[in-house]
């Protein structure tokens, strides 16, 4: 069974903390997206990497960065958290290319900053 | 850029049929993906159609008409377990690589 998992479900940080959101895949899937969820705004993208040290911006990268050491695991990290980076966070993966229509979701972290 | 428009909520009963419509406008496209993602879960992938056409698995069905920018999720025999969202997405080039822009989500309620 594939599977997709998020370091935390639920997370409280401070304004100005710095965050980081861990995703691990174990399909070897060269894809990994993270995006934030919003209600009534949908899926925004944030970061997408297709491959081991790559990392392209998404629609939405402005406050994030993201890493990407090992094919498995895809972070995203907030540098200085602020209130309005309160929001859920999907990770996702994919196999390259044409298998991009199919992306699997991890269960997400609902981020709150204070 | 890209815009995707869906209905932001529709209501059926159990055992109807009920279907959800996506426009796009999106500058190169390559597909249209639908996704299910029940309240507090993560999005499932549903169907993906390339071509013009209608796909069908199981009780769901996806059409696509790229002449008109459109596509549609048909949902057969509705169950109380298909209240969930909904949304489709456009499979694009981002940067030279393949991503997904997602709708804003239609909600379906199925009631008794």
């Amino acid at each position: 069974d594939v599977k997709v998992t998020q370091s935390s479900r639920y997370l409280v940080k401070r304004t100005g903390e710095k965050v980081f959101l861990e995703c691990v895949q174990d399909m070897d899937h060269e894809n990994m997206f993270w995006y934030r969820q919003d209600p009534g705004l949908g899926l925004r993208l944030i970061y997408f990497s297709y491959d081991v040290k790559m990392k392209e911006k998404g629609d939405i990268p402005e406050g994030y960065s993201v890493s990407r050491e090992k094919k498995e695991r895809f972070s995203l990290i907030l540098e200085s958290a602020s209130t309005n980076q309160t929001s859920m966070y999907l990770c996702a993966s994919s196999p390259p290319g044409q298998g991009t229509h199919e992306q699997y979701f991890g269960p997400g972290t609902r981020l709150t900053v204070t | 850029g890209q815009s995707l428009e869906q209905p932001s909520e529709v209501t059926a009963v159990e055992g109807a049929i009920v279907q959800i419509n996506c426009t796009y406008q999106t500058s190169g496209f390559y597909g249209l993906s639908w996704y299910q993602q029940h309240d507090g879960g993560a999005p499932t992938f549903l169907s993906y159609n390339a071509l013009d056409g209608l796909e069908e698995t199981g009780r769901f069905s996806s059409f696509l008409s790229r002449s008109d920018s459109y596509g549609y999720l048909l949902l057969q025999e509705l169950q109380m377990k298909d209240s969930a969202s909904y949304f489709c997405a456009v499979r694009d080039l981002n940067s030279g690589y393949s991503t997904l822009t997602f709708g804003k989500g239609t909600m379906l309620l199925v009631s008794p």
